[in-house]
């Protein structure tokens, strides 16, 4: 699979419910971000976490990181019709001294109101 | 406000017609990037710059050229487009190109290839 490898593909529940997706990566990191694409829009940022923390929270998000695992798992609590949209995890990678950040294949989250 | 444009939204060609999309960034930002996104297969990388006059190629760079003449610019160039070059694009910048530094994202250019 490849680096940021997000399950599921796709997820499906109703408003008021926590939504909870994962993101596995293979190598070792720095940083694993989250961000939001709403249909066919340009992605937008939702939360950092550094490698030497294991939760972080921002609103109704919820991120942990268990590095032994390699994976990372976000939750929105309370879901909202507002947050259907695809959601990817990105990490980075150090290449010949430069930073890269790779992008998995990303999770649809639709919230039926 | 703060914000990537890209240019155009839309577009559609032919295979062979050169085509140029444009990037452009108000954060004064280092770092630039472009990505495809192709269903199934997510982001990938183009190309990216670590600051004027530095390009270097991603993951997928074959096809495409970029230029970084001044910090607030990046366009993505396509001299020969094919139809497997059909895909929607994005471009984003971020502060350093420091994997602590968010990256933001044009709302991408939908380019189809026929």
């Amino acid at each position: 699979s490849q680096q940021g490898e997000e399950d599921p593909q796709a997820l499906s529940i109703q408003e008021g419910e926590n939504a909870t997706m994962n993101c596995s990566y293979k190598t070792s990191i720095n940083n694993l971000q989250w961000y939001r694409q709403n249909s066919g829009r340009g992605l937008v940022h939702l939360i950092l976490i550094r490698s030497n923390e294991r939760e972080k929270h921002s609103g109704r998000l919820r991120v942990t990181l268990d590095t032994s695992k390699k994976s990372s798992s976000l939750l929105i609590t309370a879901s909202r019709a507002a947050d259907t949209a695809s959601y990817f995890c990105a990490t980075d990678a150090v290449t010949s001294g430069t930073y890269k950040y790779i992008f998995g294949t990303g999770t649809r989250l639709k919230v039926l109101a | 406000e703060a914000q990537v444009t890209q240019n155009p939204r839309y577009l559609i060609t032919v295979t062979g017609k050169k085509l140029t999309v444009t990037c452009s960034q108000n954060m004064n930002h280092e770092y630039m990037s472009w990505y495809r996104q192709d269903p199934g297969l997510g982001l990938r990388q183009i190309y990216y710059s670590m600051n004027v006059e530095v390009t270097d190629k991603g993951d997928v760079p074959e096809g495409y050229k970029v230029s970084r003449k001044e910090k607030r610019n990046f366009p993505l160039i396509l001299e020969s487009p094919s139809p497997n070059q059909t895909s929607l694009y994005f471009c984003a910048s971020s502060f350093q190109g420091q994997p602590n530094s968010p990256l933001h994202f044009g709302n991408g250019t939908r380019l189809t290839v026929t």
